[in-house]
């Protein structure tokens, strides 16, 4: 069956340190969108990929699309306690109608 | 900012009892989900809604679920005979678009605790 995996399952970072999270599908993906999800929270979107080798960014988040559409990445640049969550890739199949959502990311920001 | 509200914030049942989660979704929304979540654990897909049919299931989503938009602004997630694995954090979500193509508004979540 269809895989998201995501990789580290938890980081710890100084605050002012970087951040990536790595996503990996186990099928070609139509497209990815991220999500953060607080403690306690609900999933937020945070963007959408569609395109092969995409990249696109938000203020200090980054975040790739693979060339084969199989895996995205997430990156954070010097981090804040704001950043704080868990981090979700979901990717959806050529087929279907369904967001796979991956195994979450969770970052703790030590101020 | 519109958003997409869940009702009630927490249900305790017990095995073997019926529970319906109600969901009002964003108004010019088209598509409507539930998800759901065990503790620490990552999000899984139930059903996708449009049009006032079922468009996609998992294979989480059997015989004991069912999905309904009664009216024109809510819509609900029945479990007919819980069980104590049912327990979990249960998200709807709406998109203006299809999954392909937009963002997906969750709402906050009901906690089902089934004992």
């Amino acid at each position: 069956g269809q895989q998201v995996m995501q990789i580290p399952q938890y980081q710890h970072v100084q605050e002012g340190e970087d951040f990536t999270t790595y996503c990996n599908s186990s099928t070609t993906l139509s497209n990815i969108q991220w999500y953060k999800q607080r403690p306690g929270g609900h999933p937020v979107f945070l963007i959408q990929l569609v395109k092969s080798g995409e990249v696109k960014k938000q203020k200090r988040l980054t975040f790739q699309f693979g060339e084969a559409k199989k895996n995205s990445s997430l990156h954070i640049t010097a981090t804040q306690t704001t950043d704080v969550g868990t981090y979700f890739c979901a990717g959806l199949r050529y087929t279907g109608n369904q967001f796979y959502f991956g195994t979450g990311t969770s970052l703790t920001v030590i101020p | 900012e519109p958003e997409v509200t869940q009702t009630p914030s927490h249900q305790v049942t017990q095995m073997g009892q019926e529970v319906i989660l109600r969901c009002v979704p964003i108004s010019n929304h088209l598509y409507f989900y539930w998800y759901r979540q065990i503790l620490g654990q990552k999000v899984e897909f139930l059903v996708s809604f449009y049009n006032n049919e079922i468009s996609e299931k998992s294979e989480i989503f059997d015989d004991q679920f069912s999905v309904e938009r009664p009216d024109g602004s809510n819509f609900t997630l029945k479990i007919r005979s819980t069980k104590l694995e049912d327990s979990a954090m249960y998200f709807c979500a709406s998109s203006r678009s299809a999954a392909g193509g937009g963002e997906q508004y969750f709402g906050p979540g009901t906690r089902l605790t089934v004992t």
